[in-house]
């Protein structure tokens, strides 16, 4: 079963931030955050482990919270290399399977 | 240092061929994933394996077949292409779930 993302979708102008939320209806053990742009792979951002840890790089950060069974990223002065699509992918329940989010296309304009 | 290799990278099927796809991977990885991205659906586990000799169904396994019998080499099969089969197959591997994930540069698929 897929993780929940939300928004689907979200335009920010440079320098405004945004907030992307992952949720589950299992339990997580760890959340994965990648950014896709258009026509390439996925790329790696961060993976947060159970124990509600917070991380971030440069002017992007993300939360877990186990509890809640939900992850959310967080970009800060947005800039226009920003732009493409986040997924989270999820261990849900401790299982094998990495199950990704249908994904938040991030738009940034000048 | 190639990482994770897919082939081919484009293909056009007709409808009831079959077709394999490969990934390799040369970072000793034991878990490999196979996924299937369409507009709008995110990325769809199609099968998985956690180790040489395993594999296991993911979300969408219907009309795939997958088989891992070397560490570095996981391949996705469509036994009869339909037309409902045209995605963005993308593999993926990894040490684990709980570590980083390491994706192909993707196939693209059109069956007509």
């Amino acid at each position: 079963q897929q993780p929940v993302q939300s928004p689907q979708a979200v335009i920010l102008r440079e320098g405004e931030d945004a907030v992307i939320n992952c949720s589950s209806s299992k339990a997580l053990y760890s959340v994965h955050w990648y950014r896709q742009k258009h026509g390439e792979a996925p790329v790696f951002l961060m993976i947060l482990l159970k124990g509600g840890e917070q991380k971030g790089h440069d002017k992007i950060s993300a939360s877990f919270n186990e509890k809640k069974q939900q992850s959310s990223l967080y970009l800060t002065a947005s800039q226009l290399s920003y732009s493409g699509t986040y997924f989270c992918g999820t261990d849900q329940g401790g299982s094998e399977k990495l199950v990704f989010g249908k994904g938040t296309k991030l738009t940034v304009n000048p | 240092n190639a990482g994770v290799t897919q082939t081919p990278k484009f293909r056009v099927l007709k409808t009831g061929q079959s077709m394999t796809l490969l990934c390799a991977q040369d970072m000793n990885h034991e878990y490999m994933y196979w996924y299937r991205q369409d507009p709008g659906m995110g990325l769809r586990l199609i099968h998985y394996s956690v180790g040489e000799g395993t594999t296991a169904k993911g979300e969408v396994p219907d009309g795939y077949n997958v088989s891992r019998l070397k560490k570095q080499n996981f391949l996705l099969g469509l036994e009869s292409a339909a037309p409902s089969q045209t995605s963005v197959y993308f593999c993926a591997s990894s040490y684990g779930t709980a570590v980083k994930a390491f994706f192909g540069q993707g196939t693209r698929l059109t069956v007509v």
